[in-house]
């Protein structure tokens, strides 16, 4: 099994409604990050988790929330979806103590958000 | 303009070429620089990881990062059709998250 889990892994949905993406891992990090993949754009940062009770924007969070809900499932949700929220969403986790590290990100396969 | 800029490509060389992929960035307090790899429907792995200026080498890759002109390079020896992929350049300073490159996508011909 993977160490990072994202589910769905392909969603289609209509503008205006709830999505709501899990990731769920067994690495036992404590770090967590949800990041958006767009054609020559990159990955972006959306939102990221260093515990459960320590949630930080990234760089485009505006439309997304997120859930900690245990040390091993972070969620990501759109409360109501546009089409310009159509992409690849990468969950991520990392184990780092004290600051960012080595930067080793550890990514899920993704899931493959289209809305319409 | 994108603090981190990389030619989308995609690139295309015969096996057993050596393959050069570059990145150029603008924020000169960047200190940790790292190249990731993506295969078709896959998240991305850590490749390699280089800390200021200099090279590192494992195997058939070699990094290296040149801070005075801005500018991180990846070279891939010997190139095999296992090496397609896309690869972004990551970078970040010492208080902030990683910044990615777009990514270049890599086809090498058997």
């Amino acid at each position: 099994d993977a160490d990072v889990t994202q589910t769905p892994r392909n969603r289609i949905t209509k503008t205006g409604k709830r999505i709501m993406l899990e990731c769920s891992q067994t690495k036992g990090h404590d770090r967590m990050y949800w990041y958006r993949q767009d054609p020559g754009l990159g990955l972006q940062l959306i939102y990221y988790s260093f515990d459960v009770k320590d949630i930080n924007k990234g760089e485009i969070s505006d439309g997304y929330s997120v859930s900690r809900q245990a040390q091993a499932k972070f969620s990501l949700s759109l409360e109501s979806a546009i089409p310009n929220q159509t992409a690849l969403y990468f969950c991520a986790t990392s184990d780092t103590p004290g600051g960012w590290g080595t930067g080793e990100l550890f990514f899920g396969e993704g899931s493959r958000l289209t809305v319409l | 303009q994108k603090e981190v800029e990389q030619d989308p490509g995609p690139l295309s060389v015969p096996e057993g070429a050596i393959v050069s992929l570059n990145c150029t960035y603008s924020n000169s307090a960047f200190q940790y620089f790292m190249w990731y790899r993506q295969y078709s429907r896959k998240g991305p792995e850590l490749l390699m990881y280089t800390y200021s200026s200099g090279n590192k080498e494992d195997g058939r890759f070699t990094a290296q990062v040149d801070k005075s002109s801005k500018y991180i390079s990846l070279f891939i020896r010997d190139s095999q059709p296992s090496d397609s992929a896309t690869y972004l350049c990551a970078m970040r300073t010492g208080r902030r998250a990683l910044t990615f490159g777009s990514g270049t996508r890599l086809q090498v011909q058997p």
